[in-house]
């Protein structure tokens, strides 16, 4: 089955400075690869995705890239703000709409 | 998101007691799941279903028990609590490219 695997396990950057967690997979069949962000007590929200058919997708100062052949993925934000400090999870396909997920980023940006 | 709720939000018991969460999604998608999040562990899969009446296990399903008679719920029973079991417990549709999660249960068991 799939095994994910996420680095580093906690990331404190400064304000205005960039961001990247990367994520490794094991199921070279695996296609699609979203990114949750979970702000303190609240719920998980998908934040980005991407699917094995790209290596690159934006939106505004988050993006994600997919290497297929190495079998791995990374966030990467830009500008970092205060309000991007939050747990960040990547996750791979377990099957049909099953994930597995990361441990988890602790991201903390410092003003 | 409104269309995913879940019951309660917070609940202390004691080991060996019953205990069912509840979900209930508004909308009327297929696939509903039980995640459960621990420090160092991250999210894992404890059981899913894909439609009423149809259900299947995930990483961690021991101890846990789940039915769907209703495409709408999809209530997670603790047959037996344990202190292992303390966790925070979120439910999950998965809707277009990914989850919509429920707000969580955070569970205490004593």
């Amino acid at each position: 089955g799939e095994n994910v695997e996420q680095h580093p396990s906690t990331l404190s950057v400064q304000e205005g400075d960039s961001a990247v967690i990367k994520c490794t997979y094991s199921d070279s069949a695996s296609n699609y690869f979203p990114w949750y962000k979970q702000e303190l007590g609240k719920r998980p929200q998908l934040i980005i995705d991407i699917r094995s058919n790209v290596g690159e997708k934006k939106d505004q100062r988050i993006a994600v890239t997919l290497n297929k052949t190495a079998k791995h993925f990374s966030l990467h934000i830009t500008e970092t703000q205060p309000e991007d400090s939050a747990v960040y999870f990547c996750a791979a396909p377990s099957g049909t709409y099953k994930y597995i997920f990361g441990t988890g980023t602790r991201l903390k940006v410092l003003a | 998101d409104a269309g995913i709720t879940q019951s309660p939000r917070y609940k202390i018991t004691e080991t060996g007691r019953q205990v069912t969460l509840m979900c209930h999604q508004t909308w009327s998608h297929s696939y509903m799941f039980w995640y459960r999040q621990d420090l160092g562990h991250g999210l894992r899969l404890i059981y899913y279903s894909a439609a009423a009446d149809i259900t299947d296990k995930g990483e961690v399903p021991d101890g846990y028990v789940v039915s769907r008679s209703k495409t709408e719920n999809f209530p997670l029973t603790l047959e037996s609590a344990t202190r292992s079991q303390t966790s925070v417990y979120f439910c999950a549709v998965h809707s277009g490219g990914g989850y919509t999660f429920g707000s969580g249960t955070r569970l205490t068991v004593v």
